[in-house]
């Protein structure tokens, strides 16, 4: 069967240090793979989309991997700080219009 | 980045009314928009895909009847629950997906039917 799991519902990490996520899938073949961010009351914001020929992307604090032989997205935030708790999604894109989403994982960022 | 809104934010209606709810994308043409529903702790649960000028394509189990949706440009979706039932109430939320791939999320609508 197809599933999405990302690796922890919660995370709580210290200010400063670098969060990472991790979203596997099984049963799918994504060309793309994006990452977004939902608070509480509010939709999903886009954060990063990484193509499945590409290893890595960043923007700013940000860093996604994409290993499609692992079947694994790692998603990352370096210099984490309080106002980035929030919950993160990943969500897969076969190209057939529309996405497929993890379950998310709520991340805690403690100063 | 780019702007998807949604019109109104919240709303509660009387059970038995109808209410419509705007999706815009204000700085880009998408080529589809899709409307999702979200219950409290939950996934985002897609209800149907629509692409401008033609019939939405609906999930499975989502009654086209009763949740009408109207593509009637490149930039405007509309979703409208008719007959509302307390049941309806949940947080619908819009997407627009860009040229390049990436699908970007309206702020969400807070239904709520009493």
């Amino acid at each position: 069967s197809q599933k999405i799991e990302q690796n922890s519902e919660a995370l709580n990490i210290q200010e400063g240090k670098t969060a990472t996520l991790t979203c596997n899938y099984t049963n799918y073949s994504p060309a793309y793979l994006q990452w977004y961010r939902q608070d509480p009351g509010r939709g999903p914001v886009f954060l990063l989309l990484i193509r499945e020929n590409e290893k890595e992307k960043r923007k700013e604090r940000l860093k996604v991997t994409f290993d499609t032989t692992l079947k694994q997205s790692l998603f990352h935030i370096t210099a984490s700080q309080p106002a980035d708790s929030a919950t993160y999604l990943c969500a897969l894109d076969t190209g057939a219009n529309n996405l497929f989403f993890g379950t998310g994982t709520r991340l805690t960022v403690i100063p | 980045g780019a702007v998807v809104s949604q019109h109104p934010s919240w709303v509660i209606c009387k059970s038995g009314t109808s209410v419509k709810i705007e999706c815009r994308s204000l700085d880009f043409q998408a080529t589809t928009m899709f409307w999702y529903r979200q219950f409290p702790k939950q996934s985002l649960m897609l209800m149907a895909t629509s692409n401008e000028g033609s019939k939405a394509t609906y999930e499975q189990g989502v009654e086209k009847d009763k949740f009408l949706i109207n593509h009637a440009s490149l930039t405007l979706s509309t979703l409208t629950v008719t007959s509302a039932h307390p049941e309806d109430s949940s947080f619908y939320i819009c997407s627009a997906k860009a040229r390049t791939y990436e699908q970007y999320f309206g702020p969400g609508t807070r239904l709520t039917v009493t």
